[in-house]
């Protein structure tokens, strides 16, 4: 049985980087990607990109281009994403989910989210 | 990017009654990149269908999706009290995915 751990939840001010971690067991962690979903207050989710374990190959949302970074770390089976330049709007809970190897597929185990607060 | 449209926003029924779930897509992608999910208040989201119309593992069989190009629905043939709760589309067709705006069913 999968299972996704996230890091804790995190309140930076804007401008600033998070980094969010998702410590993946029960399967094979490099015959997977990671998905990274976010849900902001009173909104729907949204995908923000996906990173291979296998070969660390990323596609991100357009929206995030230049913002984030999506990397993976076989070794200790973690998937990691950072987000420069928050802002408010940024505010969110984020999400890791288990993807496809080579491109995104659907979403079968997530982590429990990790609550980003941007704020002053 | 496609744009998925989820119709209605809210869905208000009773209990026993059947759920029908809109999923719209500006363009059309082959079906079998087409999943729902279920989020429920402070939970992570709930893969229910996979493929347009593959139920995941442990979803009942009250839940049935189906549809094909541009058009794709979710059905739950007879709300139990577990069902009510936020559904999104999740679109995975193209390299970068996309969800709909969610349908909420709640109780009448």
């Amino acid at each position: 049985q999968a299972h996704l751990v996230q890091s804790e939840a995190e309140v930076k001010k804007p401008g600033a980087s998070v980094k969010v971690s998702c410590r993946a067991s029960g399967y094979s962690f490099p015959n997977y990607g990671i998905s990274w979903v976010r849900l902001a207050p009173g909104q729907g989710l949204e995908w923000v990109g996906w990173v291979s374990a296998y070969n660390r190959n990323t596609y991100y949302a357009q929206k995030f281009q230049g913002r984030v970074t999506m990397t993976t770390d076989t070794s200790t089976s973690t998937a990691y994403m950072e987000l420069g330049s928050l802002r408010s709007d940024d505010t969110a809970v984020y999400y890791c989910a288990r993807d496809g190897l080579v491109v995104p597929a659907a979403l079968d185990y997530w982590g429990q989210g990790t609550l980003v607060t941007v704020s002053s | 990017e496609i744009v998925l449209t989820q119709s209605p926003g809210t869905l208000s029924l009773s209990p026993g009654e059947r759920a029908t779930l809109s999923c719209r897509a500006s363009q059309s992608f082959s079906s079998s990149y087409l999943a729902w999910y279920q989020q429920k208040p402070d939970q992570a989201p709930r893969l229910l269908i996979h493929g347009a119309s593959s139920r995941a593992t442990g979803i009942p069989d009250r839940f049935s999706g189906s549809g094909s190009g541009t058009d794709f629905t979710l059905t739950i043939s007879r709300l139990e009290p577990e069902d009510f709760a936020v559904y999104y589309c999740h679109q995975y067709g193209s390299s970068r995915g996309t969800f709909g705006q969610g349908t909420k069913v709640e109780i009448k």
